[in-house]
């Protein structure tokens, strides 16, 4: 049962461009949302959060997008630059400090 | 600050073999978790701990997969015996309660594969 899915296994992005990666879950009771960034051989690294009582929470070139009525959240990196090239993650939970279930990731590639 | 210590980063063991992962998280983070993460597949949360008392560990396969963290500081995840399903990154996180807000942070894990 995959509550959290990720269905684009990878996206390539001109740099300069918009990047935009989509998130859905299924369970109703997930109150928190967060995105990880992962590079090989590293441990996922936070990258922004947003809780269901928003709908947008910015972060310099990132932006979180939540929109429950259709469990549905999105991740935004304007401009994308070739550092932003990894593995995305998004995680939900259903109360702050609670275990999180992760989504498959998706490959992001911003080409010079 | 110092991060989320893991060791080793490899290991490569014959099934029916036991293995041994240690974590030293942040100074001060009572919790700590243990995520298995298989090839293809987002990170699963196997224990988690606060200070040393378990809170969950309803995914944990307790028939090979043991986990303890005494006096409330690092931990060590054991797998005995092992088997080949079990090859993937096993993540160890800590937070210091706000994790919601700063999210985990995640160690560099180690790769373990089963042949």
């Amino acid at each position: 049962d995959q509550q959290v899915k990720q269905n684009s296994p990878s996206l390539s992005v001109q740099e300069g461009r918009i990047s935009i990666l989509n998130c859905d879950y299924t369970n109703s009771m997930f109150d928190y949302f967060l995105w990880y960034k992962k590079y090989p051989a590293e441990g996922p690294t936070f990258l922004i959060s947003i809780s269901s009582i928003k709908d947008k929470n910015e972060d310099g070139r990132f932006t979180v997008f939540l929109n429950k009525s259709a469990k549905h959240l999105s991740l935004h990196i304007v401009p994308s630059q070739p550092g932003d090239s990894a593995v995305y993650f998004c995680a939900a939970s259903a109360y702050q400090g609670g275990k999180l279930i992760f989504g498959q990731g998706t490959e992001l590639s911003v080409k010079p | 600050e110092a991060g989320v210590a893991q060791s080793p980063r490899y290991k490569i063991i014959e099934k029916r073999q036991s293995v041994a992962f240690w974590c030293n998280p942040i100074s001060g983070h009572a919790t700590l978790y243990w995520y298995q993460q298989i090839l293809g597949q987002g990170p699963k949360l196997l224990i988690q701990f606060q200070n040393n008392g378990v809170v969950d560990d309803s995914q944990l396969p307790k028939d090979r997969f043991s986990a303890e963290r005494l006096k409330g500081v690092d931990s060590t995840l054991k797998i005995q015996p092992a088997k080949l399903e079990d090859s993937a990154v096993y993540l160890c996180a800590s937070s210091a309660g706000e994790a919601l807000n700063y999210g985990y942070t995640f160690g560099s894990g180690t790769r373990l594969t089963v042949v």
